[in-house]
């Protein structure tokens, strides 16, 4: 089942801005990853992070978890146009079990 | 890194047809896969596990008989939309389980 809320659902901001997107979930996880897809394709595996991580960075990119709030947060810093699309985050139960993905935040990012 | 296929990567078939789309671990074997389905403008969802040799669990709320899987080889599952109808067309994106998930391109299914 769904349980991944990510805010805020749309996002407009200017290129060379920063963009914050955060993920809340419900139950306990191994691991939490963020995707990003582009309209009309396939998914692209941006960072994840486990459990007992609390921070990592990944050229523009800096995730945070905070297993005691169940949230997690993604920094993209520099905004590009290019960096236009819809971000998830997926979280998993155990190794080896699907991902419940959150429902998205579109982001728009204009020169 | 691993790499998943999936084919075809758009398919549009009238309604009443069945469609089948593959999804293949190229260089890496999968005893588990996983099917997900996105509508427009919004997210993925787990639709079934499919396991190596065995029946595929289905999520709750998607039939069996109408998304047949079948995960005969370690490297290919395939999905089956039998009897398709528009509402069946969506996004569908595979996976295929090694240390993590790793997603196939997706395959758009428009049913007319």
């Amino acid at each position: 089942s769904q349980q991944g809320e990510e805010d805020p659902q749309a996002l407009s901001i200017q290129e060379g801005e920063n963009a914050t997107m955060n993920c809340s979930y419900k139950t306990s996880i191994n691991n939490l990853q963020w995707y990003r897809q582009n309209s009309g394709r396939g998914l692209v595996h941006l960072i994840l992070i486990r459990s007992n991580e609390r921070e990592k960075h990944s050229g523009r990119l800096r995730v945070t978890l905070d297993t005691s709030k169940k949230s997690s947060s993604l920094l993209i810093t520099a905004s590009r146009a290019a960096d236009t699309a819809s971000y998830f985050c997926a979280t998993d139960a155990d190794s080896g079990y699907a991902l419940n993905f959150g429902k998205g935040t579109s982001l728009l990012v204009t020169p | 890194g691993a790499v998943v296929s999936q084919h075809p990567s758009r398919v549009i078939c009238k309604s009443g047809t069945s469609v089948k789309i593959e999804c293949r671990s190229l260089d890496f074997q999968a005893t588990t896969m996983f099917w997900y389905r996105q509508f427009p403008k919004q997210s993925l969802m787990l639709m079934a596990t499919s396991n190596e040799g065995s029946k595929a669990t289905y999520e709750q709320g998607v039939e069996k008989d109408k998304f047949l899987i079948n995960h005969a080889s370690l490297t290919l599952s395939t999905l089956t939309v039998t009897s398709a109808h528009p509402e069946d067309s969506s996004f569908y994106i595979c996976s295929g389980q090694r240390e993590t998930q790793y997603f196939g391109p997706g395959t758009r299914l428009l049913v007319l």
